[in-house]
């Protein structure tokens, strides 16, 4: 069945370490977006890519990183100039961007100790 | 700025206590009004997606409805299965913006 894995589903790091999400499709899917959830907000856009090769900066993108060197994978890296970085972090795709449904991964909760 | 509110932001409803929820939103390059549902811990899942003002869609007991400027998930005589988080997001050119949710509980 095609859909979208994410992992670790829980992750734990200490204060100043870098840490990278790992999300692949294989529903062949050209965008694929990063979100962050916390409690009582929405689902906040930290970067998405249309296309490989090519991604953009949401509304959220500040210390974190992204690539898209191949269509299936977009992996995320929390980095350490991420100031609150506990969160739970989904990734979703679309067959192409604007407009289109959006599957998402189960998500990878991250805590900071 | 592109704002998606929803309203109210929990509801608890007896089992087979029909209601609705509301999202609101500014209309600018408006592509899509999407509704999904959330289990706790888990990541989104697709219900409907509506495009034009006076579009209805169903499923099971679900409805969603568009106007101009809100649309509404109406829920009739829900189980406690239907209890989840729901959220509704607008899509703006090449993503799509997300209301806090309104978290649904059903009790048997």
């Amino acid at each position: 069945d095609g859909g979208i894995t994410q992992s670790p589903k829980y992750l734990f790091r200490k204060e100043g370490q870098n840490v990278t999400l790992s999300c692949e499709q294989n529903l062949n899917h050209d965008a694929m977006y990063w979100y962050r959830q916390d409690p009582g907000q929405g689902l906040r856009l930290i970067y998405y890519s249309q296309i490989v090769n090519d991604f953009q900066k949401g509304d959220i993108a500040e210390g974190y990183s992204v690539s898209r060197e191949k269509k299936e994978s977009f992996p995320l890296t929390v980095t350490s100039a991420q100031k609150n970085p506990t969160a739970f972090y989904l990734c979703a795709s679309s067959i192409t961007g604007g407009g289109n449904v959006l599957t998402f991964g189960a998500g990878s909760r991250l805590t900071v100790l | 700025e592109d704002q998606v509110t929803q309203s109210p932001e929990a509801l608890r409803l007896q089992e087979g206590e029909s209601s609705s929820l509301n999202c609101s939103y500014t209309v600018s390059g408006l592509r899509g009004l999407f509704w999904y549902r959330q289990d706790p811990g888990k990541g989104p899942e697709f219900l409907f997606t509506l495009y034009s003002a006076g579009e209805e869609k169903e499923k099971e007991r679900l409805k969603a409805t568009l106007t101009k400027k809100e649309s509404f998930l109406h829920i009739t005589a829900p189980k406690p299965e239907d209890s989840a988080t729901y959220l509704c997001a607008r899509g703006i050119r090449e993503k799509l913006t997300f209301g806090t949710g309104t978290r649904l509980t059903i009790i048997p």
